[in-house]
């Protein structure tokens, strides 16, 4: 049971190079989100999804572009990496009905390292 | 966007004592208020969802409570023993139903 996975767990970038984070989860979860965690700040909402074909911007959305073209995957995308989203990401879903009692489901994270 | 604040920032307890920290959220819309226990290179971990004003919920020696009216939520726990050494989150769904907004968090540090 594959859960939600994250790939690359580690990655390190330049200055200006863009970079795609994906997730995808195995769970037919209508609801997924990314969050970005730094320390002191907890887990702060970069982007979410309520099905495939809609997204909405979270509580920091600058710098990042997401995409639901199926229910499975949620990839996130860096245009242009600055130090700035050095960062531990992590993604998240959840299915929609009863939703606010459901538990949501983490990835393992990526660990992104921007020089 | 929703405020969540968590508080203490941190604390440091030895082993044995309780403690417990709060979570405050606006108590208008109020859907469902989540805890979770987060350690560092790990993803963050359920503890619970409480969705009832007055809601009590426990897990061994960790327990929580609820207030929709006033929009706080305590995590208590008993004897602290080293391995409860992480950061406590707590999480309240978004005005649209949609989205989990979380706080800063509550890094807690046991000594043995």
């Amino acid at each position: 049971n594959a859960g939600v996975t994250q790939t690359p767990k580690f990655q390190v970038l330049k200055t200006g190079q863009s970079m795609t984070l994906q997730c995808a989860q195995d769970m037919n979860h209508e609801y997924m989100s990314w969050y970005r965690q730094d320390p002191g700040m907890g887990l702060r909402l970069i982007h979410y999804s309520v099905g495939a074909g809609i997204t909405d911007q979270g509580e920091v959305p600058n710098g990042y572009n997401v995409s639901r073209s199926t229910t499975e995957d949620f990839p996130l995308r860096l245009l242009s990496a600055a130090p700035s989203q050095t960062s531990v990401y992590f993604c998240a879903s959840r299915p929609r009905t009863g939703a606010t009692g459901n538990t949501i489901y983490f990835g393992e994270g990526s660990w992104l390292t921007v020089v | 966007i929703l405020n969540v604040e968590q508080s203490p920032q941190s604390l440091h307890v030895q082993e044995g004592d309780s403690t417990n920290f709060t979570c405050s959220f606006p108590s208008s819309n109020f859907y469902a208020l989540h805890w979770y226990r987060w350690e560092t290179a790990k993803s963050p971990e359920a503890l619970f969802v409480m969705t009832l004003n007055g809601d009590e919920k426990k897990k061994g020696r960790i327990s929580a409570t609820l207030n929709t009216k006033e929009g706080y939520s305590y995590l208590y726990i008993k004897g602290s023993q080293p391995e409860d050494s992480a950061t406590y989150l707590c999480a309240s769904i978004n005005q649209a139903g949609t989205a989990l907004i979380f706080g800063k968090g509550t890094t807690l540090s046991v000594s043995s």
